[in-house]
């Protein structure tokens, strides 16, 4: 079974851009969350979508949004970048189960850098 | 407030000794933990949670909610133990929600 695919893996970005990633879970995963990974900060909540819904978002401001589509796809979107996101956006997914599982699959992550 | 505390950034150890990784929590409601790891050039990866009460590569944790502490120990350490391990507190375990709060991680530096 293919594992958590993200895309890009890498790309620089300048302030005031805004910049789309892409996430796809593993077949039969319909809950997939985001992550923002600094060496600030660590490891921090941004969202999560099941079945096309987000059923959770983190402290995050409203330049940071998400979607998912019909096949379990996601996306996330940082609209004027700053350059305090550059980091390693990792995406997961989880048990096709309603319930909450608490074990997540993740991606490689997709690391930004913002100039 | 939730939140989950890794004291250590960096944990070396010789080969054969003792490891015990510290965690501990703050939380309202009734804990679900969990350990994740990252081994070089690896994906995070779910090593083990408390509900499973299970031993992962000789790894175990036992939750004590009077210290709200999940420490990870293993008794003999391994040069592949080497690697970052991340503490984890699920927020609404069984609910709607995946939401999973994590430590800063420790690195654990196993030397031969």
């Amino acid at each position: 079974k293919a594992g958590v695919t993200q895309t890009p893996r890498y790309l620089i970005k300048t302030r005031g851009q805004q910049v789309t990633l892409s996430c796809s879970p593993i077949s039969g995963h319909r809950s997939v969350s985001w992550y923002q990974q600094t060496p600030g900060q660590g490891l921090q909540f941004l969202f999560e979508y099941f079945s096309e819904t987000q059923r959770n978002k983190g402290n995050f401001p409203g330049r940071f949004s998400g979607r998912q589509f019909s096949n379990s796809r996601s996306e996330m979107n940082v609209s004027t970048l700053e350059l305090g996101d550059s980091a390693l956006y990792l995406c997961a997914s989880s048990s096709p189960r309603q319930g909450a599982t608490g074990e997540l699959f993740f991606g490689e992550g997709s690391r930004l850098t913002v100039l | 407030a939730q939140r989950v505390t890794q004291p250590e950034k960096l944990l070396s150890v010789f080969k054969g000794a003792p490891v015990e990784l510290k965690c501990n929590y703050s939380y309202s409601g009734s804990p679900e933990l969990f350990w994740y790891v990252q081994y070089s050039r690896q994906r995070l990866q779910l090593l083990l949670r408390h509900i499973s009460r299970e031993s992962i590569k000789g790894f175990t944790a036992d939750l004590n909610k009077g210290e709200t502490s999940f420490h990870l120990k293993k008794p003999f350490a391994q040069e592949e133990d080497s690697a970052m391990y991340y503490c984890a507190l699920s927020v609404n375990y069984g609910g709607a929600t995946n939401k999973l709060i994590f430590g800063t991680g420790t690195l654990l530096a196993v030397q031969p």
